[in-house]
């Protein structure tokens, strides 16, 4: 597609659950950033990915947080055992390259909701 | 790490105001950027700030890079109601790859 695209667009789980994020990065797009944002507040950087390799992951929250890209493309967010405070939205971006580019397309994101 | 602080917090204006919102941070930026997100979207931007001193527009927005590299502006004239939406500083350092800091967002309110 043209743009970052991510899904599901809505989720409801049950705490305790494991659940997936995903993200369709721009193709050719060899950066690719996880960012979470809770209600009423700015984008928290979690992990990014250059090619299938993650250089910077100092953003998860916990070893519950994983994630992965294959074929330098579409990348997964996984959460193990939710917790309550998981709950938010989590945004992928992508970007030309990582280093020295700025220009991060943003995804529509996933509202995570922990029950 | 580093911390971004954005305000206001909120700002409510009648259609055809300026408006003015800013952010400053403890340690020094490469580049500074300005975002805006609608409701359900994510954030798309506005604006990139390159080197200090810098100052931009994009039509009815400008925006400045503080001379300091400890702050930034974004300027809106004559807001019409497409506005709304949140708006988001956001800074970058060169050794991080593109990743960005961003500020807590100020929530743009236009009364037509």
């Amino acid at each position: 597609g043209a743009g970052v695209s991510q899904s599901p667009s809505n989720k409801v789980t049950e705490k305790g659950k494991d659940v997936e994020l995903r993200c369709d990065p721009i193709s050719g797009h060899t950066a690719l950033y996880w960012y979470r944002q809770s209600l009423g507040q700015g984008l928290e950087f979690l992990i990014y990915f250059q090619g299938n390799s993650a250089p910077d992951k100092s953003g998860l929250p916990s070893d519950r947080f994983s994630a992965e890209r294959t074929g330098g493309s579409v990348s997964t967010l996984t959460i193990q055992r939710t917790q309550q405070e998981d709950s938010a939205v989590y945004l992928c971006a992508s970007s030309l390259y990582g280093r020295g580019n700025t220009e991060a397309f943003f995804g529509q994101g996933t509202r995570l909701t922990v029950v | 790490g580093q911390q971004l602080n954005q305000s206001p917090q909120s700002m409510f204006i009648q259609e055809g105001e300026d408006v003015s919102m800013n952010c400053t941070s403890s340690s020094i930026f490469n580049t500074w950027l300005w975002y805006k997100q609608d409701p359900g979207e994510g954030p798309v931007l506005l604006i990139a700030l390159y080197k200090a001193g810098e100052l931009t527009s994009n039509g009815r927005l400008t925006a400045q890079f503080g001379i300091t590299r400890k702050d930034s502006f974004l300027n809106i004239s004559a807001s019409i109601p497409s506005d709304v939406g949140i708006y988001f500083c956001a800074g970058q350092l060169w050794t991080n790859a593109g990743k960005s800091t961003f500020g807590d967002g100020t929530t743009l309110t236009v009364k037509p």
